[in-house]
């Protein structure tokens, strides 16, 4: 399958602890885009590359959250000091830069913080 | 931006035609109307989009009024896997960047 990977699928953390996640977009796909889904509600953006810059960020994207995408490859979307709040569904979307507003988007790994 | 009303939720039986409604009265005229779906615990799923004449793909019809202040995605046969979350999303033609801002969505049971 040469659609969005993401790992882990689940995690499950403690309040203060830090997590990873990375997301694998499509390989000719140079822009990649974070969301963050709670239960019963839309996706919501958080950030966006174009290759390796970042040139997007949604005030939801506090300090505690990091997204990289060093190589213009694969990106990592890391939490700091997680919180109960965090809990959620992360998702990874990617499209070609010619793209006329299609997101192909991965499974999700889903956080749950005790 | 504009913003996009939808049901929360619909009904609809296997193998017949639905019909799922979005207002949009804010839409400006360089708003492309994008639907998409999420099946249960997957990522959503592009489904079509259009700025002002109707469209037609594989997985369904997209209907959008003449005053583009309302559309209707059309699935022709509802079946079983058609069960997921339904977003009508406006993207502005000068979202340089394609984010997507997500409403809540209509979620469609379908029945066999």
């Amino acid at each position: 399958d040469t659609g969005v990977s993401q790992d882990p699928r689940h995690k499950i953390t403690k309040r203060g602890q830090n997590v990873t996640f990375r997301c694998d977009p499509i390989s000719e796909h140079n822009r990649l885009y974070w969301y963050r889904q709670t239960l019963g509600q839309g996706p919501e953006f958080l950030t966006y590359f174009q290759n390796e810059a970042q040139l997007e960020k949604s005030r939801l994207l506090s300090d505690r959250f990091s997204a990289e995408r060093p190589k213009g490859s694969f990106s990592t979307l890391e939490i700091q000091r997680t919180e109960q709040g965090d809990s959620a569904m992360y998702l990874c979307a990617s499209s070609p830069q010619t793209s006329t507003g299609e997101l192909f988007f991965g499974e999700g790994s889903r956080l749950t913080v005790l | 931006d504009a913003k996009t009303t939808q049901p929360n939720s619909m009904e609809s039986n296997e193998e017949e035609p639905v019909h799922l409604p979005c207002n949009h009265s804010t839409i400006s005229g360089t708003d492309y109307i994008h639907w998409y779906r999420q099946l249960p615990s997957q990522g959503p799923e592009y489904v079509i989009h259009g700025l002002t004449s109707n469209v037609n793909n594989r997985m369904a019809s997209l209907a959008i009024a003449e005053d583009r202040k309302s559309s209707t995605l059309i699935l022709h046969r509802a079946t079983l896997r058609d069960a997921a979350v339904y977003y009508c999303i406006l993207r502005p033609l000068n979202n340089a960047g394609n984010m997507l801002t997500f409403g809540g969505g209509t979620r469609l049971m379908v029945k066999p």
